[in-house]
């Protein structure tokens, strides 16, 4: 199957700064990827889709500004929460689809459990 | 908008015995997918199972089917001999044939009890 790599797998970061996670398809070429932030014991809400070469198209109430994602190539999307607060920390996933495999599926990278102290 | 209900918070089942989870979508549009994800303590998300609206033939997979009844709008998830492995948050979810974004439901948490 298709595979989708999310790093880092965690990171623990202080408040103010910025933190980059990165997804990638290794096997397939993806042309659109979706951000998910899930907060514990709940469901996964979409924050924004990306396609390659071309700006976010953000969720409503997700500022654009605070987290922003490229989508530079057709194996790489970054998301960096820019001035995290300890209200940002939560478990962020990744997941693509593309050419070449089951179209109906997107495939989700590991996550990423960010902690803003 | 569309939208996923799930309405079991919680389920348990005995090692070896079957258990169904419940999920019912709400949508306009005519073609679409639907899924059912696990998600386990490591919390990847793994696909466990996938049906296209347009097919009438309930999807299989191993000891995981479904029933699917488009009119009612209902896509239940139904596990066989259930294992310890099966232990997880279940999630049921919808896609749009044109979008493919995919629109969760809030889970529900299945035990299996050895």
């Amino acid at each position: 199957g298709a595979v989708v790599s999310q790093h880092p797998s965690r990171v623990i970061c202080k408040s103010g700064t910025s933190v980059k996670i990165e997804c990638r398809s290794l096997d397939f070429q993806a042309t659109t990827m979706f951000w998910y932030r899930q907060f514990p014991k709940q469901s996964l809400m979409l924050m924004a889709t990306s396609n390659e070469g071309s700006k976010a198209t953000y969720e409503q109430g997700v500022e654009k500004d605070k987290f922003l994602i490229n989508h530079a190539s057709l194996t790489l999307s970054t998301l960096t929460v820019t001035s995290a607060h300890p209200e940002d920390s939560s478990f962020y996933i990744c997941s693509a689809r593309g050419y070449r495999v089951r179209n109906t599926e997107a495939f989700f990278g590991q996550g990423t459990r960010l902690t803003v102290v | 908008a569309q939208t996923v209900t799930q309405s079991q918070p919680e389920m348990s089942v005995q090692e070896a015995e079957t258990v169904t989870l419940s999920c019912t979508y709400d949508t306009s549009e005519n073609n679409y997918y639907l899924f059912w994800y696990k998600q386990p303590p490591s919390r990847q998300m793994i696909l466990v199972i996938r049906q296209e609206a347009y097919k009438q033939q309930n999807a299989t997979e191993n000891r995981f089917s479904v029933n699917f009844q488009k009119a009612a709008k209902s896509f239940s998830l139904k596990i066989s001999d259930s294992q310890l492995g099966d232990t997880a948050m279940y999630f049921c979810a919808y896609s749009g044939a044109g979008s493919y974004q995919l629109t969760f439901g809030k889970g529900t948490k299945l035990s299996v009890i050895p």
